[in-house]
């Protein structure tokens, strides 16, 4: 029973580089999302879907893509490193039409040097 | 964005104490989500609360929705060491779809000494 998978568990970065943080859930759930989470700032929307080819962007969209091309896979991709994205990355997944997030990942640990 | 204004931002007790975690804002939530979260992983939610004065139980928390639907509140009674994490208030805007504005407040530490 795995639920939400978030790979890699922790990466390291040079500012520039551009990376893919893979999420897959095997619930058949229709909404996912992506997160990141800040000291002091709890967590804040990135960007979420609410069904395969269907995206849209959430509260902190910059510098980041999406697509979902299936209901199971949401990658989440890092088009060019900053350190201000430095933070822990969390994907989640309901089931329930507009509902809040009900299972999340464990999350990416991500540092930008 | 609407806030969701959480208090304490830590809390430090002994297990068997008792606490209260509040979730306050000025704006009206549709629903009110909470979770635990523990270090290195991700948030597991709790409950959701949806009608204004709604109270639910779980165990030895017990989840309240405000009447006017702006503010939670969650009680632990006799906290254990197990209660130990990261609690989150998360709000659905009241109105529309506003599924990409959901609000996360910004979390309370609990900590249980044995």
């Amino acid at each position: 029973n795995a639920g939400v998978t978030q790979t890699p568990k922790f990466q390291v970065l040079k500012t520039g580089q551009s990376m893919t943080l893979q999420c897959a859930q095997d619930m058949n759930h229709e909404y996912m999302s992506w997160y990141r989470q800040d000291p002091g700032m709890g967590l804040r929307l990135i960007h979420y879907s609410v069904g395969a080819g269907i995206t849209d962007q959430g509260e902190v969209p910059n510098g980041y893509n999406v697509s979902r091309s299936t209901t199971e896979d949401f990658p989440l991709r890092l088009l060019s490193a900053a350190p201000s994205q430095t933070s822990v990355y969390f994907c989640a997944s309901s089931e329930v039409t507009g509902a809040q997030p009900q299972h999340f990942g464990d999350g990416t640990r991500l540092s930008i040097l | 964005t609407q806030l969701l204004e959480q208090s304490p931002q830590f809390l430090s007790i002994q297990e068997g104490e008792n606490l209260t975690v509040y979730c306050n804002s000025s704006s009206v939530f549709s629903s009110l989500q909470w979770y635990r979260q523990e270090p290195g992983e991700g948030p597991v939610l709790l409950v959701t609360v949806v009608t204004g004065g709604e109270v639910k139980k779980l165990k030895r928390l017990t989840f309240q929705f405000g009447d006017a639907r702006k503010d939670s509140s969650l009680h632990i009674t006799a906290a254990q060491p197990g209660d130990t994490g990261l609690y989150l208030c998360a709000g659905k805007p009241s109105g529309g779809t506003s599924y990409g504005k959901l609000t996360f407040g910004q979390g309370t530490i609990l900590t249980v000494h044995p």
